[in-house]
């Protein structure tokens, strides 16, 4: 059964510029989260999407954007690069079902702002 | 005050023995525990995942979560070299509102010495 396969793995851009980041989930799981992760604040939540409806968001400014596709696969954009933005970014996809519950993570990109 | 406290580490113990993870947190509302455990340049692996106060058992790992206490637990038996990572404990809300919002502790670094 594959994992969870977020593309790509590292990605090196100029601050100012704007960044893609994909996620596709485990077959059947249709709730996909995002975080960030930063030697400093740890992993933070950004958003969760569940049938294509973003249903929580956390306290990231407007420039974290994100979106899910019909075939539960999703996507975080960045605009307008800061260097504070350079960190690894993970999502995980779970079944929504807390009874049986758990998150499972991808490997994560690894994002350099220059 | 952070929502979920974890001793930072390092910890460093040698091999086969029992290790002790904790985990605090302030919210009674959180409902859903989890550990994970991280590899250097890999997203966060899950290792056990519970709802309810008590133990939970998977092979050499034990989780045990006090509600009464806001207290979580992790035990590591007989460990190995392998088990050398960071370990996460994470946490979640109740309701929807929370849902896929996690709450990550800052991770403990252990090292298991041959």
């Amino acid at each position: 059964k594959a994992g969870v396969t977020q593309t790509p793995r590292y990605l090196i851009k100029t601050r100012g510029q704007q960044v893609t980041l994909s996620c596709s989930p485990i077959s059947g799981h249709r709730s996909v989260s995002w975080y960030q992760q930063t030697p400093g604040q740890g992993l933070q939540f950004l958003f969760e999407y569940f049938s294509e409806t973003q249903r929580n968001k956390g306290n990231f400014p407007g420039r974290f954007s994100g979106r899910q596709f019909s075939n539960s696969r999703s996507e975080m954009n960045v605009s307008t690069l800061e260097l504070g933005d350079s960190a690894l970014y993970l999502c995980a996809s779970s079944l929504g079902d807390r009874t049986i519950g758990g998150y499972t993570f991808g490997s994560g990109t690894r994002l350099t702002v220059v | 005050q952070k929502e979920v406290e974890q001793d930072p580490g390092p910890l460093s113990v040698p091999e086969g023995a029992i290790v002790s993870l904790n985990c605090t947190y302030s919210n009674s509302a959180f409902q859903y525990f989890m550990w994970y455990r991280q590899y250097s340049r890999k997203g966060p692996e899950l290792l056990m995942y519970t709802y309810s106060s008590g133990n939970k058992e998977d092979g050499r790992f034990t989780a045990q979560v006090d509600k009464s206490s806001k207290y979580i637990s992790l035990f590591i038996r007989d460990s190995q070299p392998s088990d050398s990572a960071t370990y996460l404990c994470a946490i979640e809300g109740r309701g929807s509102g929370n849902t896929g919002k996690l709450i990550f502790g800052q991770g403990t670094t252990l090292q298991v010495k041959p």
